[in-house]
């Protein structure tokens, strides 16, 4: 079965760059959300959307943003990259009406140099 | 202030016996949780869930006990493997969906052959 497909795997950037992450929902999930989970860290939630809207918002900081286009793929885009933002980042999807369990993504590799 | 809380960072068991994974939540409007399963660098695998309306839900080798009173949930793993060893992650969604799941810090579970 398809899972939830995460672009690029591995990314390496310096300090004050942009980084764009791009993410595939499985079909039919009409809910798309991102986490960020740090080194040693738990993942935590930074943002959702559903049927292409923001849904809730988490700890996602201002230089950040995402959306979601009208094929229901996200982009999280990362500006003004900051050291600590290296991190495993997560996209993950769901759809409300098959039982909304939340599926992953096998993540996207940040290293923030 | 960790809503989700897996206090016990690391577990060791015998390959064929029991694991126990323990999870507490604080917040009660939680009523839909979920177990994953991590392997490092890899996206979370969804193993296991259970609605607040349960107190049990087995799935093979797997089984989650929910005990709402005393806020806490259980994961059981029998007979255990060597492959079972990873990072298990307890989460947490409140009521109306998952959309914004609140995980726990997770417990290495190493499966000794």
């Amino acid at each position: 079965a398809a899972g939830v497909i995460q672009s690029p795997r591995h990314l390496i950037k310096e300090k004050r760059e942009t980084a764009t992450l791009k993410c595939y929902p499985i079909p039919r999930h009409d809910t798309v959300y991102w986490y960020q989970q740090g080194p040693g860290q738990d993942p935590q939630f930074l943002i959702s959307f559903y049927e292409k809207m923001q849904s809730d918002k988490g700890s996602i900081p201002d230089r950040f943003s995402a959306q979601q286009f009208s094929d229901y793929h996200s982009e999280l885009n990362m500006s003004s990259l900051e050291l600590g933002d290296s991190a495993l980042y997560f996209c993950a999807s769901s759809s409300r009406g098959l039982g909304n369990t939340i599926y992953f993504g096998e993540g996207s590799w940040l290293t923030v140099v | 202030d960790q809503q989700v809380k897996q206090n016990s960072p690391s577990l060791s068991v015998q390959e064929g016996r029991i694991s126990i994974l323990n999870c507490d939540y604080t917040n009660s409007m939680f009523d839909y949780f979920l177990w994953y399963k991590k392997y490092p660098a890899e996206g979370p695998t969804f193993l296991i869930s259970i609605s607040s309306i349960k107190d049990k839900n087995e799935d093979g080798r797997f089984t989650v006990f929910l005990n709402k009173s005393a806020k806490h949930l259980s994961l059981h793993i029998v007979p255990s493997q060597p492959g079972d060893s990873a990072v298990y992650f307890c989460a947490a969604a409140p009521q109306g969906g998952s959309e914004k799941l609140v995980f726990g810090k997770g417990t290495k579970l190493t499966v000794n052959p």
